[in-house]
């Protein structure tokens, strides 16, 4: 069946502006992920969301990220005033009770 | 809060020889390990999961071992090839967040 998707596969912004990164999880798949790859750093957990629970959103670096899961599905990912720190591979990943994560290929974000 | 390391950070083989990755935490109270692979520009997509019970996964060329008590997870592949080219990473779960290493790049040579 389809996998993850994520949209756009490659964004590339101007310093300060908005960005919204989408994610569309399989079908079913209760609990949603997104994560941050840096150039050279390792996996980077920004925010979680399980049902219709609160989400975790320890991970966001700043008040800038904010995260929505609109019908327990699509997510999408905003970024505010983007800074050039921001520049990553977004990735978002589901799964069925936080088992097997299963991640799409990634938004890789420029921020120029 | 967990530290996950995976050594050594890049590897090449030839083809046909045996794959040793090597990861290792620093709290045993975890739920699960996972171990990845990615390839350059995509996602990473899940090779082995192995519940915080349990000693060791096993599908076709690839076993996972797990031992809490020192702290370590290896991933072993046979026989490699060069498709099996990739980063490796290997993820430990507390409850639903998982902690990653910084992976292990591998490079099989045909």
């Amino acid at each position: 069946g389809a996998g993850v998707s994520q949209s756009p596969s490659n964004k590339v912004t101007e310093k300060g502006k908005d960005v919204e990164l989408r994610c569309d999880p399989i079908s079913g798949h209760t609990a949603l992920y997104w994560y941050r790859q840096s150039l050279g750093q390792g996996l980077e957990f920004l925010i979680y969301f399980q049902g219709n629970s609160a989400p975790d959103k320890s991970g966001l670096p700043s008040d800038r990220f904010s995260a929505e899961r609109t019908g327990g599905s699509v997510s999408t990912l905003t970024i505010q005033r983007t800074q050039q720190e921001d520049s990553a591979v977004y990735l978002c990943a589901s799964s069925l009770a936080s088992q097997v994560l299963h991640f799409g290929n990634g938004t890789r974000l420029t921020v120029t | 809060k967990q530290e996950v390391t995976q050594i050594p950070a890049a590897l090449s083989v030839p083809e046909g020889e045996n794959l040793v990755l090597n990861c290792s935490f620093t709290d045993s109270a975890i739920y699960n390990l996972q171990w990845f692979r990615q390839d350059p520009g995509k996602g990473l997509t899940s090779l082995l999961l192995i519940q915080s019970s349990q000693r060791e996964q096993t599908s076709g060329r690839l076993n996972a071992s797990l031992d809490k008590s020192s702290g370590r997870s290896t991933l072993y592949i046979a026989a490699s090839q060069p498709g099996d080219s990739a980063t490796y990473l290997c993820a430990l779960s507390n409850d639903y967040k998982l902690s990653f290493g910084a992976g292990t790049t591998v490079t099989v040579r045909a």
